[in-house]
Parts: structure tokens; C-alpha cells; sequence
């Protein structure tokens, strides 16, 4: 099985719609993350979170939530969906043992028409 | 604003050829430096943690190395096959704040 795991894999949507992605881990990490990945661009954080009570903006939160109900789960949530924020969604988790090894879930490829 | 440079943007090899690519980062207040794999379909997948001046890692025929002061880190494959074709990522970890800024990858394809 998946060490992290992201549903769904693939939506659909239309504009102005709110969609939540999640993310799952059993890796036992403390950091989770969600990244953005748009052609030609590198990943882009989203938001990123050290804990279950501490959550922090990265480069690109706008028009993005998050929530992160347990050490193992992390949601990313549009509350209101642009056709600009169609792009391959990625969670990661790391933690200090693996020198912040990022471990990369299979990705979320959205679509907002 | 804190920015990582890859060169070239993309790669035509050769299959059985040797080649290597540029991953560009600020030299001061240096945490680490990693390499990611990424296929296509796939997620990226971490090949290399680099944390000290002139470390040289290397995993079958990929081997990296590490000049901290000078800001870079050179990946090598050394006889390409077509299995290597990917998207290749470094990220960097400045000491301040522990998060990961990427370079946006070169992508290589081995031509058999």
C-alpha cells in the first residue's frame, strides 16, 4: 500500500464550485504539504503544516484552504474554484529523520472549466 | 526572493552516452540540497540528500556533488538508457525556515 495516498486522482469542475483534495499518509511524518505544479513552472507550496495545530501559507495560498484533522491527514480545499488554479496537485510529508526528504503522494490533476 | 536555476531547461541524449546537469542556489545560509527523480505519470521521487560542502552521493550510474560556497550541484548519469528519461528537480533548504524551494527541473529524454 501507498505510504501517501491522495483522492480523488482525477476532477473535474466547474468554476465557482468548492472542492476538497486529501491526503493521507502512514508514514508517522509530522510535516505535510500541498504543492501546485503547473507546466514549465517548478512546485509551487500551497500551504504547509509542522503539526496537526500549526498550520502556515506558502508562496501561492490564495484561493486555498487547508486542514489538517490529524497528524496523518491533510485537506486542501478551493472554496471557490477558478479555471487558473487547473494544474497537478501533490501532498508530500517529511520529517526531520530523512533530512526533509520529501515523500510525494501520486497527485490530484484537476480541471476547472 | 530566494530562487534555484536548472540548466538546461531539457536534455536530448544519446542512449549510452554520460551527461550532466546544473542545479543553481544561493550560497548563504545553506540547510541542504536535494535531487528528485520524476517520471512521467509518476510522483517525484528522491534520489540524492546532500548536507555537506563537497559531498558526492551516488546511486548506480547517477552520482551528484555539492560546492556550497559557489551556490551549485552537478547531477551525472553516466550511460544513459531510456529508463533515465525524466524530470529531474533540485530543491533547496536555506537554514532560516526548513522549507524546500524547487528549481522548475530539466527534463531528459535518452533517444535510443
Amino acid at each position: 500500500d501507498a505510504d501517501v495516498t491522495q483522492t480523488p486522482r482525477n476532477r473535474i469542475t466547474k468554476t465557482g464550485k468548492r472542492i476538497m483534495l486529501e491526503c493521507s499518509q502512514t508514514k508517522g511524518h509530522d510535516r505535510m504539504y500541498w504543492y501546485r505544479q503547473d507546466p514549465g513552472l517548478g512546485l509551487r507550496l500551497i500551504y504547509y503544516s509542522f503539526d496537526v495545530k500549526d498550520i502556515n501559507k506558502g508562496e501561492i495560498s490564495d484561493g486555498y484552504s487547508v486542514s489538517r484533522q490529524a497528524q496523518a491527514k491533510f485537506s486542501l480545499s478551493l472554496e471557490s474554484a477558478i479555471p487558473n488554479q487547473t494544474a497537478l496537485y501533490f501532498c508530500a510529508t517529511s520529517d526531520l529523520s530523512s533530512g526533509r526528504q520529501q515523500y510525494f503522494g501520486p497527485g490530484t490533476r484537476l480541471t476547472v472549466t | 526572493i530566494l530562487n534555484v536555476e536548472q540548466s538546461p531547461q531539457s536534455l536530448h541524449v544519446q542512449e549510452g552516452d554520460s551527461t550532466n546537469f546544473t542545479c543553481s542556489f544561493p550560497s548563504s545560509n545553506f540547510y541542504a540540497l536535494h535531487w528528485y527523480r520524476w517520471e512521467t505519470a509518476k510522483s517525484p521521487e528522491a534520489l540524492f540528500v546532500m548536507t555537506l560542502n563537497g559531498d558526492e552521493k551516488k546511486k548506480g550510474r547517477i552520482s551528484a556533488t555539492l560546492n556550497t560556497k559557489e551556490g551549485y550541484s552537478y547531477l551525472y548519469i553516466k550511460g544513459s538508457q531510456p529508463e533515465d528519461s525524466a524530470t529531474y528537480l533540485c530543491a533547496f533548504i536555506p537554514g532560516s525556515n526548513y522549507q524546500l524551494i524547487w528549481g522548475a527541473g530539466t527534463k531528459l529524454i535518452i533517444k535510443p
